[in-house]
């Protein structure tokens, strides 16, 4: 079953900052994010595996909470190169991942 | 090093017939995934394939089928296409079976069914 992403969408100004949500009703594995930027593949953002661990990526970070089977991407000080469609995709333990509908993020100069 | 690369880019078929889409993963990957991605939408999970032998299959029909070879590119194969298999599809290979370092996806081949 797909994991739920809110918001759908999401405007923003240089500098601000943003938080994308994934929740699933499965116990989750691990669960990874994407950025996919028009007409262009998925690019591997971060994976975060089940412990409740905190990871970064520039200023761009996430954190999981495997009791709530609940994940959170963190976009800090937003530039203009983070516009695009950002996915979670979650693993129940099976290698499979399940992706979201995605959060488009367009931020404006 | 050459990213994943898919093959056609795009490819227009027409209702019932059948189509072959090619991936090469990274030199050094040995898993392969399919996926499938209709607009405005997240890829949604076809086939996992890894040292050869499917390890995993998504929701989709028996018209979907797919292999690995022993240099671990990959075919997926749709039969008796439809409408509604119009869709980009993405190739991903990461290097080994549980994805942990990232899935690294090729560009995708656009599949239009008219």
């Amino acid at each position: 079953q797909q994991p739920v992403q809110s918001p759908q969408a999401v405007i923003l100004r240089e500098g601000e900052d943003a938080v994308i949500n994934c929740s699933s009703s499965k116990a989750l594995y691990s669960v990874h994010w994407y950025r996919q930027k028009h007409g262009e593949a998925p690019v591997f953002l971060m994976i975060l595996l089940k412990g409740g661990e905190q990871k970064g990526h520039e200023k761009i970070s996430a954190s999981f909470n495997e009791k709530k089977q609940q994940s959170s991407l963190y976009l800090t000080a937003s530039q203009l190169s983070y516009s695009g469609t950002y996915f979670c995709g979650t693993d129940t333990n099976d290698y499979k991942l399940s992706f979201g509908a995605g959060t488009t993020v367009t931020v404006r100069a | 090093d050459a990213g994943v690369t898919q093959s056609p880019t795009h490819l227009i078929k027409t209702r019932g017939q059948q189509v072959t889409l090619r991936c090469s993963p990274i030199s050094g990957h040995k898993s392969v995934s399919w996926y499938q991605q209709v607009l405005g939408q997240g890829p949604q999970f076809i086939f996992q394939y890894y040292e050869k032998e499917e390890r995993g299959r998504g929701n989709f029909p028996d018209r979907f089928s797919a292999r690995q070879f022993p240099n671990y590119s990959s075919e997926l194969n749709v039969n008796a296409l439809l409408l509604g298999d119009s869709a980009l599809y993405l190739c991903a290979s990461s290097p080994d079976l549980t994805g942990f370092l990232g899935y690294t996806f090729g560009s995708g081949t656009r599949l239009t069914v008219v």
